[in-house]
């Protein structure tokens, strides 16, 4: 059974400083990875998709990588903002699952950036 | 093109009561997933769905829990006979031909 974590479950930084968010799944054997943001009391909103065929993705001051092998992702947020607080999300279809699209999530990691 | 709408945003029933949690995709979007947001957990996958079908519902509770995407308007989850371990916030998700999922608010359910 496919099993996503992140760590740490909470993390604050001042702004300007670089974030660093780790994800890690038990089985290599995923289709996608997905990072996604989460605001208190919204919906969530992708931030990045990544092929299991690529090894990073990058958005403006997102970065993220994949080292399917190791069963892991990262995710840089580069010069970070006030703007930036909010829970990230880690989720990976499977590819068995890859027809239907299903997400698998991790528990999330809190940001918060300390103006 | 607006998002995908979930309505209501909140919602408290009683123990014993159903609870009807309605998504309305995105315009042209024909694959729509339910997810169960537990306090302090993660996002667990309910069912997926396409029009008139549920193609997985592997993530459903056995008893209780429903849901469908009719042909004509929103995707229904329902919960009958809410108990408060059912309290959670409920996220519908809709996609097109892409994967990219595409998230709604929620509905905040509260079982008093």
């Amino acid at each position: 059974k496919q099993e996503v974590t992140q760590i740490p479950a909470a993390l604050s930084v001042p702004e300007g400083e670089n974030l660093v968010l780790n994800c890690s799944f038990t089985d290599s054997a995923i289709y996608n990875l997905q990072w996604f943001r989460q605001d208190p009391g919204k919906g969530l909103t992708s931030l990045l998709l990544i092929q299991s065929s690529q090894r990073e993705q990058t958005s403006g001051r997102l970065n993220a990588s994949l080292d399917k092998s190791s069963g892991r992702s990262t995710l840089y947020i580069a010069a970070s903002q006030p703007g930036d607080s909010a829970t990230y999300l880690c989720a990976v279809v499977e590819e068995v699952w890859a027809a239907g699209n299903k997400l698998t999530f991790g528990g999330g990691t809190r940001v918060l950036v300390k103006p | 093109n607006a998002g995908v709408m979930q309505n209501p945003r909140h919602l408290v029933r009683r123990r014993g009561q159903e609870a009807r949690l309605r998504c309305s995709p995105m315009k042209g979007h024909s694959h729509v997933y339910w997810y169960r947001q537990l306090p302090e957990e993660g996002l667990k996958f309910m069912v997926y769905l396409q029009k008139e079908n549920i193609i997985d519902e592997s993530g459903m509770p056995k008893e209780r829990f429903s849901a469908e995407f009719p042909k004509e308007g929103p995707s229904i989850l329902r919960i009958q006979q809410v108990v408060r371990g059912d309290s959670a916030a409920y996220f519908c998700a809709s996609r097109g031909a892409v994967e990219t999922q595409y998230f709604g608010p929620g509905t905040r359910l509260l079982v008093l």
